[in-house]
């Protein structure tokens, strides 16, 4: 079984300045792949960006991107100038390719509050 | 594209009674996700269908739990004899089996307040 690690419980930054995320995962496959999701108070879930694991170039997403290293099991998120509408809970999840039967894991998330 | 539904948004119910919750899919997608989410963690893996067919069944999924999605569209999860402990929200997501990524797309859940 995978496990995602989120160790920032919360995070605060200002407005326009550039924030990293944290995530780490455990996993004995090979092929998976990696994202993150947002959750506004709205709660609804919204997907950030995604990372194919056999793709060395990171992803990357307007204002987002991530840092994909994958001997470490790290998969980190930076959001760059960023904005009011950023504030939400961001969680890390991990998806195997077999076929998507186990769903997403997902972290415990952080919670990033933009200030103005 | 209409996104994934969920209904209703939010259910208070008296400690042993029944709930269902129903989930609307995109139209297009045959798989099917139900999560569970409590307060500041993150959604936890219920079951899932690809059509009509449950696969797969968390051990979180306990007797008092059943799904279904008898015709491979819509879904419903019921929670029979409600405890405490089941208030959460409910978390539908769907995707598409295709070949490469399919992430899914999460509903706007059913908050569950069991009193």
């Amino acid at each position: 079984a995978q496990t995602v690690t989120q160790s920032q419980p919360e995070m605060s930054v200002q407005e326009a300045e550039t924030v990293t995320l944290s995530c780490t995962y455990d996993t004995s496959e090979n092929n998976y792949y990696l994202f993150w999701y947002k959750q506004p108070p709205s709660r609804q879930m919204i997907l950030v960006i995604r990372q194919e694991a056999y793709k060395q170039q990171n992803a990357t997403e307007n204002r987002f991107s991530v840092n994909f290293q994958k001997a470490a099991k790290s998969f980190s998120l930076k959001i760059s100038d960023s904005q009011l509408g950023d504030t939400a809970m961001y969680f890390c999840a991990f998806m195997n390719a077999r076929g998507g039967a186990d769903g997403l894991t997902f972290g415990k998330g952080t919670h990033l509050i933009i200030q103005p | 594209d209409t996104g994934v539904s969920q209904n209703p948004r939010h259910k208070i119910t008296k400690r042993g009674q029944n709930v269902t919750f129903r989930c609307d899919p995109i139209s297009e997608h045959n798989r099917l996700y139900w999560y569970r989410q409590t307060l500041g963690q993150g959604p936890e893996f219920l079951t899932y269908f690809q059509n009509e067919a449950q696969l797969e069944k968390s051990r979180l999924l306990s007797d008092r739990f059943s799904a279904e999605r008898p015709k491979g569209s819509f879904s419903t999860l019921e929670i029979q004899r409600t405890e405490q402990g089941d208030s959460a929200m409910y978390l539908c997501a769907s995707s598409s089996s295709g070949q490469g990524i399919s992430p899914l797309h999460f509903g706007n859940g059913t908050r569950l307040t069991v009193t």
